[in-house]
């Protein structure tokens, strides 16, 4: 069993909606992070949190530490944010490496 | 233009033949690691350096080797490549050494393919 595990694996949504990807962890983390990988393969980070929430343009990310849970939200959502979004987490106390959820793979239609 | 740059793109290369994929970046990060992306397996971190001199496993070492010589640059080498390695492949760093406080740069990614 991963110890990161994501869902959904894909989603598909019209213009507008309001998206919910989910992230939960089964040991406790250093840190989570959330990235986003365009259909041309190039990687971007966009949030890196360990408590609380964060917020960016339409973008906010959210973590619980007791239930072991993130959320990733995008608002009033876009064909351009067609991606795939894959959580991160540094597991246990050290924070040398990362390990991956699967991703999402996200379609937003017109 | 701050980056963490990748050479060669793309490559399709025969078993057993030596090669080395070059990273580097310019933002003077301390951390740097490299990961291997498959289908249906996401993103596996292969080996990482928090420092010059300073290298470690990640989660699928076997059949690689790095080295940090220069805090820019972090090259990965697979000494006698196999088809089991043909994945996409990508450098990232970071400011600081640990990954608990700081975000990551990838690099655009190396298609490897090993007939």
């Amino acid at each position: 069993k991963n110890e990161v595990e994501q869902s959904p694996q894909n989603l598909t949504a019209q213009e507008g909606e309001f998206i919910t990807i989910n992230c939960s962890y089964s040991v406790g983390i250093s840190a989570l992070h959330w990235l986003q990988q365009h259909p041309g393969g190039g990687i971007v980070s966009l949030f890196m949190l360990s408590s609380g929430k964060k917020k960016h343009g339409r973008l906010i990310a959210t973590i619980n530490i007791q239930e072991k849970h993130s959320s990733l939200h995008i608002t009033a959502s876009h064909p351009r944010d067609s991606a795939v979004y894959i959580c991160a987490a540094t597991l246990g106390r050290g924070a040398d490496g990362l390990t991956f959820g699967k991703g999402t793979h996200l379609i937003i239609q017109p | 233009e701050a980056q963490v740059t990748q050479n060669p793109r793309y490559l399709i290369t025969v078993t057993g033949k030596k090669l080395t994929v070059t990273c580097s970046q310019n933002m003077n990060h301390e951390y740097m690691s490299w990961y291997r992306q498959d289908p249906g397996l996401g993103l596996r971190q292969i080996y990482y350096s928090m420092n010059v001199e300073v290298t470690d496993k990640g989660d699928v070492p076997e059949g690689y080797k790095v080295s940090r010589k220069e805090k820019r640059n972090f090259p990965l080498i697979l000494e006698s490549p196999s088809p089991n390695q043909t994945s996409l492949y990508f450098c990232a760093s970071s400011l600081l050494r640990t990954l608990s406080t700081d975000t990551q740069y990838f690099g655009p990614g190396t298609r490897l393919t090993v007939l």
